[in-house]
């Protein structure tokens, strides 16, 4: 089955620490998405990228770092910058702008990683 | 600025009873909105879109939304309410001059009591 799958599902950090959340597609999907979820707040988009080697700011990139080498994966780094990082992170997918038929389709979510501080 | 805004934190709704959960939209030109499931500790599933054509939607799991451009809402309904129904509900807006950016709603919490 084509999904989205997001390693490890628990993850804590220590102070200044960088962890390195994984996201893998085999969806097929130019476009892929790193969101962060707290409680009340929604989804904030951190990072997201078109196409392969290219990634651009979402609404609270600071403190966190992308790579987009592959289009399977797009690993997310929370560096020791984001002073609180507690928080559900999702990451999705969507085929992205290749015509116009193409762009109506919806993203495509994983199941998350919870990151804790110790 | 494109947005959508989920005025309810919270819906309550006896098991068998009709259930709304509000959305309402800020875009320019026409929208492309979303609605998407969240269930704990997982990520959002896909319930249904409107891109153009018929007001009325039908989704999943027997969920439909009602797109009224005059009011700029996007309701999500369903006819019958389950307790399996309960769940963190989004609505979202694709921006119209970039594709691949999404804007989500705050979310609403449905609680469906038997």
């Amino acid at each position: 089955d084509g999904g989205i799958t997001q390693s490890p599902k628990y993850l804590f950090r220590k102070e200044g620490q960088n962890v390195t959340l994984s996201c893998e597609q085999n969806l097929n999907h130019d476009a892929m998405y790193w969101y962060r979820q707290d409680p009340g707040q929604g989804l904030r988009l951190i990072y997201y990228s078109q196409i392969v080697n290219d990634f651009q700011k979402g609404d609270i990139a600071e403190g966190y770092s992308v790579s987009r080498e592959k289009k399977e994966s797009f690993p997310l780094t929370v560096t020791s910058a984001q002073k609180n990082p507690t928080a559900f992170y999702l990451c999705a997918s969507s085929i992205g702008r290749t015509g116009e038929f193409r762009s109506n389709q919806p993203q495509h979510f994983g199941d998350g990683t919870r990151l804790s501080i110790l | 600025a494109q947005s959508v805004a989920q005025p309810e934190d919270q819906v309550n709704v006896a098991e068998g009873n009709p259930l709304t959960v509000k959305c309402t939209y800020s875009v320019s030109g026409n929208p492309y909105l979303f609605w998407y499931v969240q269930y704990p500790n997982r990520g959002l599933q896909f319930l249904l879109k409107y891109i153009t054509g018929d007001n009325l939607v039908k989704g999943s799991y027997g969920f439909e939304a009602e797109f009224n451009k005059s009011q700029t809402s996007f309701h999500l309904k369903k006819p019958s309410a389950l307790v399996s129904d309960s769940a963190l509900y989004f609505c979202a807006v694709r921006d119209v001059y970039n594709f691949n950016k999404f804007y989500f709603g705050s979310g609403t919490k449905l609680n469906v009591k038997p």
